[in-house]
């Protein structure tokens, strides 16, 4: 069966400082990734997505960027934190003929 | 172009009453529907999809949901609620194009009191 993981669960960082999540797939190959990202008391926004090793695309313009370096690890990043990068930050993966998704258990991003 | 509504960013129900979260859609061409749960500080869970087969869809712990064409409606229901119920639902619907991608209502949140 398949498997989504994410890492770090909890992070605070503070205002400048680079990120890094990481997200990986286990139980399939050549899934879609996407990352999502839920500020406090709002739906879900989805910032990017792949469909394939190096292959991105970018929904929002925004400060953070993506890179998908293996098949089923995907990787979101950031050179300097705003304030306005806080939120729960949620990856994805579908594949399956009704393009549904699954997500992993998120990561909680605290900027101070 | 496709999009996704739900009725009520807050629900409220007794334990054991029904619970009834509404979805309408937009879609030009037959959907796919989904309906996901999150509880606090944890992913999203799918909960039943519809994929142009029955249009009465049953997923997990106790939730179904009917596809209505004529209304464009995607309603989620349970015919008593649990306290462990509680949770924010989301409706989604899937962008036809290409690459999976789904669109995903505002989000419904479902409280459950004794």
């Amino acid at each position: 069966s398949q498997t989504i993981h994410q890492w770090p669960a909890t992070l605070v960082q503070p205002v400048g400082s680079p990120l890094s999540l990481e997200c990986t797939v286990e139980g399939t190959s050549n899934p879609n990734l996407y990352w999502y990202r839920q500020a406090a008391g709002r739906g879900l926004q989805l910032l990017f997505y792949s469909v394939g090793i190096g292959q991105i695309s970018s929904e929002v313009p925004q400060n953070l960027s993506a890179s998908r370096p293996q098949d089923r690890q995907f990787i979101l990043s950031s050179k300097k934190l705003l304030l306005s990068d806080s939120g729960f930050y949620l990856c994805a993966w579908s594949g399956g003929p009704a393009y549904e998704q699954y997500f992993g258990p998120g990561t909680r991003l605290t900027v101070t | 172009a496709q999009s996704v509504t739900q009725l009520g960013s807050h629900v409220s129900v007794s334990e054991g009453a029904l619970v009834l979260l509404r979805c309408n859609y937009s879609s030009s061409v037959p959907p796919y529907l989904f309906w996901y749960v999150q509880y606090p500080n944890q992913g999203l869970q799918l909960l039943l999809k519809y994929t142009s087969a029955a249009t009465l869809v049953k997923g997990i712990n106790g939730f179904e949901a009917e596809f209505k064409k004529s209304e464009t409606s995607f309603h989620l229901t349970k015919p008593s609620a649990h306290m462990s119920d509680a949770a924010e639902y989301f409706c989604a619907v899937s962008l036809s194009g290409g690459y999976n991608k789904l669109i995903f209502g505002a989000g419904t949140r479902l409280a459950v009191h004794p």
